[in-house]
């Protein structure tokens, strides 16, 4: 079972440049999450997806952008990559059902900005 | 608005000894309350939820916690810690999304 797939793992990028982080879950979750982690401060939310075509902010989402064109993926974006952005990226994916909803994680991407 | 936090940044004990990890919410309605683990390099993995019901959930790895409305708590407790169980420790609340708080890290003495 792959469950919650992130690409890349590790990347580096220099200070303006453009990427994209791939999330890819089979589990027909509808909402889909992305977090950042950095050290003392746990996971802040960015972006977050209730379902096909439908984005939301969180609590820190300045300098990304997010799609969910398809259920099973979710895309974060940075336009323009900022040293402060350095950071480990998790995403993960839950059911809609209140009570039976758990996060279910990717193993997370480790992202350098110089 | 939802928040959690958990006072203590780092925990050590040593093998065998008990273990009880901290946790305060803030949520309006019925909270639903989840640990997660985290060891190092890797993603978070689900100890234990509570969502309503009995007051104290049983997880893997021979973790429990209790749901104390009245303290706004939900402590994680292990009654024998193993070496392997040295991680960091996330608390969450769902409310319109998954709010964690800032993590405690568990080191565990030979």
């Amino acid at each position: 079972n792959a469950g919650v797939t992130q690409t890349p793992k590790f990347r580096v990028l220099k200070t303006g440049q453009s990427m994209t982080l791939l999330c890819a879950q089979d589990m027909n979750h509808e909402y889909m999450y992305w977090y950042r982690q950095d050290p003392g401060m746990g996971l802040r939310l960015i972006h977050y997806s209730v379902g096909e075509g439908t984005t939301a902010k969180g609590e820190v989402p300045d300098g990304y952008n997010v799609s969910r064109l398809k259920k099973q993926n979710f895309l974060l974006g940075l336009e323009s990559a900022a040293p402060s952005q350095t950071s480990v990226y998790f995403c993960a994916s839950s059911h809609r059902d209140r009570l039976n909803t758990e996060a279910f994680f990717g193993q997370g991407t480790r992202l350098t900005v110089v | 608005a939802q928040s959690v936090t958990q006072p203590d940044i780092h925990i050590t004990v040593s093998e065998g000894a008990s273990l009880e990890l901290r946790c305060n919410y803030s949520y309006g309605a019925t909270p639903y309350l989840f640990w997660y683990v985290q060891s190092p390099g890797q993603g978070l993995q689900l100890l234990l939820k509570y969502f309503s019901g009995d007051t104290l959930v049983q997880g893997i790895k021979g973790f429990e916690a209790e749901f104390k409305r009245s303290q706004s708590s939900f402590n994680l407790r292990k009654p024998s810690v193993h070496w392997s169980d040295a991680a960091e420790y996330f608390c969450a609340v769902y409310g319109q999304n998954f709010v964690f708080g800032p993590g405690t890290r568990l080191s565990v003495l030979p």
